[in-house]
């Protein structure tokens, strides 16, 4: 009930294209959704988060889709450039006031120039 | 504005032996967490502190794997007796308020090899 699915594990895209990343996740205690980009020997950095209380978030080429009733969110990369290629973690924070992220198992992203 | 600091970044060890992770948390932080990073998965979350106190501690192993955070200097994350599973990277991050109403910093991370 802790875990956080996501796929794909990897993914490839032109320059230019739409990168989609999926998360899944069963513990309806998580009210905090953040993704995380990590770059190769670097820590994980905070990209973009969302709520439950909102269906979408965008920041720059960067938006969250969030289906509540699902229990379902996904990253949205607009325009990818070769630059954003990284890994991407998806999370989940349950309210027990602790902070602990859950995180999914990780989608390398390659974008091809 | 310096972020999270982990030292090492790099620690050798031989099966038996001890590793100490350090890590200092963002200037005003006083929440930390450990997290655990095997090779191609995500993280896994070992430990939470605040200063001087252990608040979850969940995902630590039963046996050997202890961490601190004193009043004073770094949160420390101690592995007695390594064994090879051990090699990982670990990871510190720091909150300035904990709980889920703030963002989670992360360091670099400290990279443990146990031959």
């Amino acid at each position: 009930q802790q875990q956080v699915k996501q796929s794909p594990q990897s993914l490839i895209v032109q320059k230019g294209g739409i990168s989609i990343i999926n998360c899944a996740y069963e513990n309806t205690a998580f009210d905090y959704f953040p993704w995380y980009q990590q770059f190769p020997g670097k820590g994980p950095a905070l990209l973009i988060a969302i709520r439950p209380d909102v269906s979408e978030k965008k920041e720059g080429r960067f938006t969250i889709s969030f289906n509540k009733s699902a229990k379902q969110f996904s990253l949205h990369i607009m325009d990818s450039q070769p630059g954003d290629s990284a890994t991407y973690f998806c999370a989940a924070m349950d309210s027990s006031n602790t902070g602990k992220l859950i995180f999914g198992q990780g989608t390398t992203l390659q974008v091809k120039p | 504005n310096a972020g999270v600091m982990q030292n090492p970044r790099h620690l050798v060890r031989r099966r038996g032996q001890e590793a100490r992770l350090r890590c200092s948390p963002m200037k005003g932080h006083s929440h930390v967490y450990w997290y655990r990073q095997l090779p191609e998965e995500g993280l896994k979350f070992m430990v939470y502190l605040q200063k001087e106190n252990i608040i979850d501690e969940s995902g630590m192993p039963k046996e050997r794997f202890s961490a601190e955070f004193p009043k004073e200097g770094p949160s420390i994350l101690r592995i007695q007796q390594v064994v090879r599973g051990d090699s990982a990277a670990y990871f510190c991050a720091s909150s300035l308020t904990g709980g889920n109403t703030g963002e989670l910093f992360f360091g670099e991370g400290s990279r443990l090899t146990v031959l």
